[in-house]
């Protein structure tokens, strides 16, 4: 079967840098994308990976590697806006997206 | 502001009861999607449309239906509301679905709750 796994929730402080690891299993791959959802709000697209290596976008980043199975997000100088939930979502054979629960991000002053 | 539009926000509907939810797009698209989203859950698939004219089902399509007339609109009924069908729903859409890279645009979400 398809499956996603990433962790329920994650704590971090202001101005640190925390990773978010995801792993999966689909039925073929057509890439990976990572999602941050505000609570009680729509998610929204943050980075896109097809290859193996490391995307960077401003203080976000997302690393793959297809042959493990692996995907994380590394988010650097937080902010208390970060505070959010991160959800992984590779794209299998039939080019539909298989959604994670989501990783919930608590950042703390 | 372009975008997609849903309707409505919330809705508490008795059981049994017909309920449609709104979804318009101005992008222009050619994919809609209809998700739902539980607690401790991902976002599971309901249907979707690849282009005006077609629909199709996705993960959990039972008690649901949908149409695609047009490009802009997508809705999404429930011919008799049960009270397991409660929970928050996404329209979205992309560019198009059968390729890697199409990112998916949401609207802001309906919560319905089923008594």
């Amino acid at each position: 079967g398809q499956n996603i796994d990433q962790p329920t929730e994650m704590t971090a402080t202001e101005g640190a840098i925390v990773q978010i690891n995801c792993t999966y299993q689909t039925s073929g791959f057509n890439g990976l994308f990572w999602y941050q959802q505000h609570a009680g709000e729509a998610p929204t697209f943050l980075s896109y990976n097809v290859l193996d290596g490391l995307e960077e976008k401003g203080r976000f980043s997302s690393f793959l590697s297809r042959s493990k199975g692996y995907s994380y997000l590394l988010l650097k100088e937080l902010q208390m806006k970060d505070s959010a939930s991160y959800l992984c979502a590779p794209k299998d054979s039939n080019y539909q997206l298989i959604w994670g629960a989501g990783t919930k991000l608590i950042i703390k002053p | 502001i372009a975008g997609i539009t849903q309707a409505p926000t919330s809705q508490i509907l008795a059981a049994g009861r017909r309920m449609t939810l709104r979804c318009t797009q101005d992008m222009r698209h050619n994919a809609m999607y209809w998700y739902r989203q539980d607690l401790g859950l991902g976002l599971r698939l309901i249907h979707y449309s690849n282009t005006a004219g077609t629909t199709g089902k996705g993960e959990v399509p039972d008690g649901y239906s949908v149409s695609r007339a047009n490009t802009d609109d997508f809705p999404l009924t429930l011919a008799s509301a049960v009270p397991s069908q409660t929970s928050v729903y996404f329209c979205a859409s992309s560019p198009g679905r059968d390729s890697g890279a199409n990112v998916l645009t949401f609207g802001a979400g309906s919560r319905l709750t089923v008594l």
